[in-house]
């Protein structure tokens, strides 16, 4: 079974913190994802990679960046948290453009 | 550009009734369509798929027709239980390897 882990469940952090959230996958695939979700408002794309050290901005990349150094590993940072970041934060992969597999969600509060 | 609408919710049935979560969408040539679940405090996971016009994904009792000539992939299941409880995501994927999902739509079956 395809695994997709992320590093923290639920992280509260103070306003203006550098945020990192890690994602790792275990099949191999090429295609790496991070969303954000918020009540209303569904899943929305805030940054993807579709190969080590590419990155593409999603529809909401403003307040974050990424890192992809090796295939498994994706890594979305908070340069500066802000309140509005508070959301629940999902990791996902895939191969091409099948289904993606879903981490389990971080939850971050921002005070 | 891609996109998704799904039904609001949140739905709310009784052991046993009838499902129905509608889903069409908008897109450019030949999308692959997904029904996702999430359960309370996870991520989200796949519940089926289509790939082609008049494909049917089923799994676990639910079923999705895609239809090119109404755009739609409406979730159907004959018979809920308590345990379908959980929010549905209607989603696409086309040829340039992101997603789209809908909003979301809570369902809570009760016994």
């Amino acid at each position: 079974d395809v695994k997709v882990t992320q590093s923290s469940r639920y992280l509260v952090k103070r306003t203006g913190e550098k945020v990192f959230l890690e994602c790792v996958q275990d099949m191999d695939h090429e295609n790496m994802f991070w969303y954000r979700q918020d009540p209303g408002l569904g899943l929305r794309l805030i940054y993807f990679s579709y190969d080590v050290k590419m990155k593409e901005k999603g529809d909401i990349p403003e307040g974050y960046s990424v890192s992809r150094e090796k295939k498994e590993r994706f890594s979305l940072i908070l340069e500066s948290a802000s309140t509005n970041q508070t959301s629940m934060y999902l990791c996902a992969s895939s191969w091409g453009k099948e289904t993606q597999y879903f981490g389990p969600g971080t939850r971050l509060l921002v005070l | 550009g891609n996109s998704v609408t799904q039904m609001e919710g949140p739905v709310t049935l009784s052991e046993e009734a009838f499902l129905t979560i509608n889903c069409t969408y908008t897109a450019t040539g030949y999308p692959s369509l997904f029904w996702y679940v999430q359960y309370p405090g996870e991520g989200l996971q796949l519940l089926l798929k289509a790939t082609k016009a008049d494909d049917k994904g089923s799994n676990k009792g639910f079923e999705a027709t895609y239809r090119k000539e109404t755009t739609s992939f409406h979730l159907e299941k004959g018979s809920v239980q308590v345990s379908d409880s959980a929010v549905y995501f209607c989603a696409l994927s086309n040829n340039n390897n992101d997603m789209r999902f809908g909003a979301g739509t809570r369902l809570t079956v009760k016994p």
